[in-house]
């Protein structure tokens, strides 16, 4: 167990729905990072938050967004979902913002898009 | 854009043989990380590679990184079914920012 949670862990939803992914980190950790992992393009990092501040972005769509909040945890909102959004979602944490620090992956949360 | 590729990307071996993955790219990272992964959960760090030329061992793993800092590799002796996964190698750049490569998944049969 990383100590990170994910809620929740498997999503069935239909295409142009919105849906809310939920990331508590681990106690203390400051940075939540957001990646999708399908089955043709691997683990793909999507945006990083630091104590409560965007600090990075990567391929994320500009369908979906992110956020932190004051708690640390973080939810990641997608929109108008299509096909191809399914995938599995993973929130890692880290204690600080970036570098060499090691990312502490939750279990995941699996979408599936029909 | 920077790509992380693994090779190989499927491997499939017996109990007790040896093994070397492989990850390189182009761009030059100030570190990089392998992950495990097992089916339904997330990516757990095996190891930090920091420094150009670098060579760290975890018990039957041992991690080299690259002198110019592009490319790594991970060489597993007398290999286990416990050591089947996904392997993956993630680099850091100097912006601080995560790249992963899409992984080598590794089969060890008894």
């Amino acid at each position: 167990d990383s100590g990170v949670t994910q809620t929740p862990k498997h999503l069935i939803t239909a295409t142009g729905q919105r849906v809310t992914l939920r990331c508590s980190p681990r106690s203390g950790d400051l940075s939540v990072y957001w990646y999708q992992q399908s089955l043709d393009q691997g683990l793909q990092f999507l945006i990083q938050y630091y104590n409560g501040e965007e600090r990075a972005k990567g391929n994320i769509l500009e369908r979906f967004s992110a956020q932190q909040f004051p708690d640390l945890h973080s939810e990641l909102n997608l929109s108008s979902l299509e096909l191809g959004d399914s995938a599995l979602y993973f929130c890692a944490s880290s204690p600080h913002s970036g570098g060499a620090a090691e990312q502490f992956f939750g279990p995941g949360t699996r979408l599936t898009v029909l | 854009t920077q790509l992380l590729e693994q090779s190989p990307q499927f491997l499939s071996i017996q109990e007790g043989e040896n093994l070397t993955v492989y990850c390189n790219s182009s761009s030059v990272f100030s570190s990089l990380q392998w992950y495990r992964q097992e089916p339904g959960e997330g990516p757990v760090l095996l190891v930090t590679v920091v420094t150009g030329g670098e060579v760290k061992k975890l018990k039957r793993l041992t991690f080299q990184f690259g002198d110019a800092r592009k490319d790594s590799s991970l060489h597993i002796t007398a290999a286990q079914p416990g050591d089947t996964g996904l392997y993956l190698c993630a680099g850091v750049d100097y912006g601080q920012n995560f790249v992963f490569g899409p992984g080598t998944r590794l089969s060890v049969l008894p």
